[in-house]
């Protein structure tokens, strides 16, 4: 079965910097999807950032980037220029590219914001 | 706006009462999804479904049932089987193959 681990329960970071967020994640499976979900205090689940499994270019989407180590099963999230809004539960997430898109999360991490 | 919509947003319950929870959506997405979240803990699923008419149990199944009687609509019933039913629970839908799942809001439901 998939896992997926975060092992950095709470992370603080001051406004502008950067911060990143771990996650291992073990799958005996070649072609899959990893994430990152936002939520914030509303609970809402957002997309941040995906990455596909085939690609070895890591993923960017403006101050958000990944950096995916495909053989160390390790997909982290950087964070760059922290703004205040940023401030919610990260979950990294896993989930196969054939069939049903089930997700497989890990515990996540309460990012804060310190101004 | 295309989206999905969970109600209702807090759901309070009695013990040995079952319970169902509503998911609709309008983004013609074929799959929907069930998510159960406890705190300290990342999502779990309960039950999906890829077609009409079809659905599968998740990893935590034990305790629940739901329906896909038409596309829009996938409701959860949480049972009285269900030990320890206080959760926030997330309905989510996707195109299969597609990357992006979307959620909704979630429902907070709390035994009492």
């Amino acid at each position: 079965a998939q896992t997926v681990t975060q092992s950095q329960p709470e992370m603080s970071v001051q406004e502008a910097e950067t911060v990143t967020l771990s996650c291992t994640y073990d799958t005996s499976e070649s072609d899959y999807y990893l994430f990152w979900y936002k939520q914030p205090p509303s609970r809402q689940m957002i997309l941040v950032i995906r990455q596909e499994a085939y690609k070895q270019q890591n993923a960017t989407e403006n101050r958000f980037s990944v950096n995916f180590q495909k053989a160390a099963k390790s997909f982290s999230l950087k964070i760059s220029d922290s703004q205040l809004g940023d401030a919610a539960m990260y979950f990294c997430a896993y989930s196969l590219i054939q069939g049903a898109q089930k997700l497989v999360f890990g515990q996540g991490t309460r990012l804060t914001i310190n101004p | 706006d295309g989206g999905i919509t969970q109600s209702p947003k807090y759901l309070f319950r009695k013990e040995g009462q079952n319970v169902t929870l509503s998911c609709e959506q309008n983004l013609n997405h074929d799959a929907m999804y069930w998510y159960r979240q406890d705190p300290g803990q990342g999502l779990r699923l309960i039950y999906y479904s890829q077609i009409v008419n079809d659905f599968q149990k998740g990893d935590i199944a034990e305790g629940y049932s739901v329906s896909r009687e038409k596309k829009e609509s996938f409701p959860l019933t949480v049972t009285s089987a269900q030990k320890n039913p206080t959760a926030f629970y997330l309905c989510a839908s996707s195109i299969p193959g597609y990357t992006e799942a979307f959620f909704g809001q979630g429902t907070r439901l709390t035994v009492v």
